[in-house]
């Protein structure tokens, strides 16, 4: 069974960055699989921020995330990572990672979710 | 990117009630669509994909359908259990936009 176990939570000022790291236990995070990166802050709705697309052998990314967020992988360690830099209180929520069934081309349903990172943005 | 549009934003319907939640894209996804649950302080699951198939394990009174821009998730006969915010997800496009979420309670 694949289990994904996220970093601990993070406190961090505005303007600096956050680094969240997701491990695969039971499965990979292979370049075949489409990772993806989605947050939830405190009594909202979900929103993808972006993920791992196989047929590009890249991330791509949520509009709204552009320039701001760095999705990257190491195979070797079956981890994940998500950067997201000049945090604003705003950027406060849960950080999930979730990974589809089974390889992939593109974006793919969600099957495994790692338990979330809070993410706390405050001066 | 394409929105997804979720009504209602909440419901409240009895035990043993027929509910369905709607779903819109901003334009078409090849029923690239998906439905997750997510009861209060637990991660989303998923119910269905590929529009209206039942993911392994999701109880058969959980139903969806629709193609191009417009989808629905059924509940046939709403149960306690399934006292939760149901999401959409399109999957198109190397996307992967949500819905707003609809919560769900027990009248």
């Amino acid at each position: 069974q694949v289990q994904l176990v996220q970093s601990g939570a993070e406190v961090k000022k505005p303007g600096s960055s956050v680094k969240v790291s997701c491990k695969a236990s039971g499965g990979t995070f292979s370049s075949n699989y489409a990772v993806s990166w989605v947050r939830q802050a405190p009594g909202q709705g979900l929103e993808w921020m972006g993920g791992f697309i196989p047929i590009f052998g890249r991330p791509n990314y949520a509009q709204k995330f552009q320039g701001r967020v760095s999705i990257t992988a190491d195979e070797s360690t079956s981890t994940a990572y998500m950067e997201l830099s000049s945090l604003r209180s705003e950027d406060t929520a849960i950080y999930y990672c979730a990974r589809p069934a089974s390889g992939s081309y593109y974006t793919s349903p969600l099957v495994y979710w790692g338990q979330g990172t809070l993410v706390s943005v405050s001066s | 990117d394409i929105q997804m549009t979720q009504s209602p934003s909440s419901l409240s319907a009895s035990v043993g009630d027929r509910v369905t939640i709607t779903c819109r894209a901003s334009q078409g996804i090849n029923n690239y669509l998906a439905w997750y649950q997510q009861k209060p302080g637990k991660v989303p699951k998923l119910l269905i994909y590929a529009a209206s198939t039942l993911q392994s394990g999701v109880p058969s009174r959980f139903s969806a359908g629709g193609s191009g821009t417009d989808f629905t998730l059924t509940i046939s006969s709403l149960q306690p259990e399934d006292v939760a915010t149901y999401y959409c997800q399109m999957y198109d496009s190397a996307l992967g936009t949500f819905g707003g979420g609809t919560k769900v309670e027990i009248k």
